[in-house]
Order: C-alpha cells, then structure tokens, then sequence
C-alpha cells in the first residue's frame, strides 16, 4: 500500500537558516511525487512536483526537493528561509491514474529571529 | 488563475443536521476530490468523483455521501452530522491523470455541537 512519512512534526529555524524537511514514500510503482505548502488558515498550494527525469527539481518560492529512490525519499529544502515561509508542509504521493493523492501527515515550520 | 472555491469558511451546526459543504471549479476539471483535515493526521481522502454522476470511496467515507451531477461542482453531504466530524474539510479538483497536481479551495472548518 501507498505510504508517506514525515518523520519530523514540527523544526523550528532561524531566519536565513538553510532547511531540509524530510519526506519517504512507500510505493510499488514510479511515484508521482508532492510537497504543498498550507499557511494558516488557507488551503494548500504546491511547491513543486516529480514525474520522472531530473531528479532535483526547482519550485516556487525558493524551494527545490530531490528525489532518491534508493532512499526512497523526498526531501524539500531551502537554502535560506524567511519568515513568511512559517507553514505547514505536506509530501504527498500520487497513482498514475490520479485518482488519489496519499499526504503525510505534514511538518509544521516555524521560523525564528 | 485556477479556482477552487468552498461555500463557506466557517460552518456551526448541530448534531443530528443535515450538511451540504459546496464546492465549485472553474477549470473544467474531470476529477474532483473531498478531505479532511485533522491535526497530527493529515489530509484523508473521503470520496473523489472523475466525472458527472460517478464517485469512489476514499478511505473514510463512513457519515458521508457526495454528489456530482454538474462537472464544476461537487458536494459532501453529511446526512446525520456528530461531534466526530467536527474538522477542516478541503475540496480539491484536477485534470485526469497522475501527471496533473489537484487543485485546492481554502477550506470550510465544520463544527458539530
């Protein structure tokens, strides 16, 4: 069965910081790979996704994830983080049919002074 | 600009009620999707739709039943709201195919009294 784990709930960074949030995907197939960002209150927008090719892959914002299928990872970063970047971010994993997208459970970023 | 938008942000009603959570698209999406959102658990897919009048369970589609019979607008019922069903409900839309992000609306956070 499909599977995504976030294995940090909740990282705290200061401003400037580099950032990495960790992402591992269970899947039996090429996954089709998410990270969307939800800020408070608001629904999700998408960083930035994977399909196949390049396995670093740039999105909006700043950010860039790559992926690893020997690890079967990932993971997002971000070279320096700004405050307004204080959000909850979710990996998600897709079926080639898209019919369902499987969330992990998200890592809530906060960002200090 | 992709929309996807939710017919209230905020929704109180009480146990035993009725629920209509409305959701519209303008971007003539195949597929159509309902979440919900609890803290520490993620986004839980409850049913999604790939065209007018079909629908598929999701993973926890017990309390609620949805409705398609236009393609921009998909709707989650709750025929007999519970206090358990108090949570944020997202509605998302998409082209067919994994190759395609879903689009999200801001969300309606429910509570059931």
């Amino acid at each position: 069965a499909q599977s995504v784990t976030q294995p940090d709930i909740h990282i705290t960074v200061s401003e400037g910081a580099s950032l990495e949030l960790r992402c591992n995907y269970s899947y039996g197939a090429t996954p089709y790979l998410f990270w969307y960002v939800q800020s408070p209150g608001q629904g999700l927008q998408l960083l930035l996704k994977y399909f196949s090719g390049d396995t670093l892959v740039q999105g909006i914002k700043g950010f860039e994830a790559e992926f690893k299928r020997s690890q079967s990872s990932f993971n997002l970063r971000k070279p320096s983080v700004h405050w307004s970047d204080a959000a909850e971010y979710f990996c998600a994993v897709g079926n080639q049919a898209g019919t369902a997208l499987i969330f992990g459970k998200g890592t809530t970023l906060s960002v200090s002074s | 600009d992709v929309k996807v938008t939710q017919s209230s942000r905020y929704l109180v009603k009480r146990t035993g009620e009725k629920v209509f959570l409305e959701c519209v698209q303008d971007m003539d999406h195949e597929n159509m999707f309902w979440y919900r959102q609890d803290p520490g658990l993620g986004l839980r897919l409850i049913y999604f739709s790939y065209d007018v009048k079909m629908k598929e369970k999701g993973d926890i589609p017990e309390g609620y039943s949805v409705s398609r019979e236009k393609k921009e607008r998909f709707s989650l019922i709750l025929e007999s709201a519970s206090t358990n069903q108090t949570s944020m409900y997202l509605c998302a839309s998409s082209p067919p195919g994994g190759a395609y992000e879903q689009y999200f609306g801001p969300g309606t956070r429910l509570t059931v009294t």
